[in-house]
């Protein structure tokens, strides 16, 4: 059975206290793996893709890596800006929708 | 550029009414897309559509309707609303196919069934 599991549900961090989160799934074939950020109230807000093993993407504090059996999303010296919950999404090959994990509410206090 | 809106944001209906939510986008993006987000569980495919008058069931259809005309509108219908479809409702958009599959979100509309 396809699975997307994200860790912790929660974390709190001091402003400058880096961390990871974490996204481990398991999917017949997999065609991409997505991290979306979504703040309160709003819908979720792209900020990466990963396609295969061995690839990283860095956007400012953030940065994702992909492994063939989890994805690690870290957060280096976090800003009070950086408070949202944190989506993992995969796709699987041959389907056009992408299947979410239930989101790691982060919130980095001043 | 006004992107995907929705449409209303908040709405109240009761048990057994009919609703229909709004989507549009401005991108021409062939795959368009709705989901619901509900406390303990991710995100999860109602519908898509691949291509005006082109549409497939996602993992909770039950319940749902879906129409495109349009390339750029993708309403979803609640036909006799139930208390177990209050959710939060986000259309989505994608270019078609291949590496460019990225989907972007709409601001959601929550819905509130008595």
């Amino acid at each position: 059975e396809d699975q997307v599991t994200q860790s912790p549900e929660a974390l709190r961090l001091q402003e400058g206290e880096s961390s990871s989160l974490n996204c481990s799934y398991t999917v017949s074939g997999l065609r991409g793996l997505f991290w979306y950020r979504q703040d309160p109230g709003k819908g979720p807000e792209f900020l990466f893709t990963l396609y295969s093993a061995g690839e990283e993407k860095e956007k400012e504090r953030l940065k994702a890596t992909l492994t063939k059996k989890e994805s690690f999303l870290h957060i280096t010296a976090p800003k009070p800006e950086d408070s949202a919950t944190y989506l993992c999404a995969v796709r699987k090959t041959g389907a056009n929708n992408l299947f979410f994990g239930t989101g790691t509410r982060l919130t980095v206090i001043p | 550029d006004a992107g995907i809106t929705q449409s209303p944001r908040y709405k109240i209906t009761e048990t057994g009414r009919q609703v229909t939510l709004m989507c549009h986008q401005t991108w021409s993006h062939s795959y368009m897309f709705w989901y619901r987000q509900d406390l303990g569980h991710g995100l999860r495919l109602i519908y898509y559509s691949a291509a005006a008058d082109i549409t497939d069931k996602g993992e909770v259809p039950d319940g749902y309707v879906v129409s495109r005309s349009k390339t750029e509108n993708f309403p979803l219908t609640l036909e006799s609303a139930t208390r177990s479809q209050t959710s939060v409702y986000f259309c989505a958009s994608s270019l078609a196919g291949g590496r460019v599959d990225t989907q972007y979100f709409g601001p959601g509309t929550r819905l509130t069934v008595l």
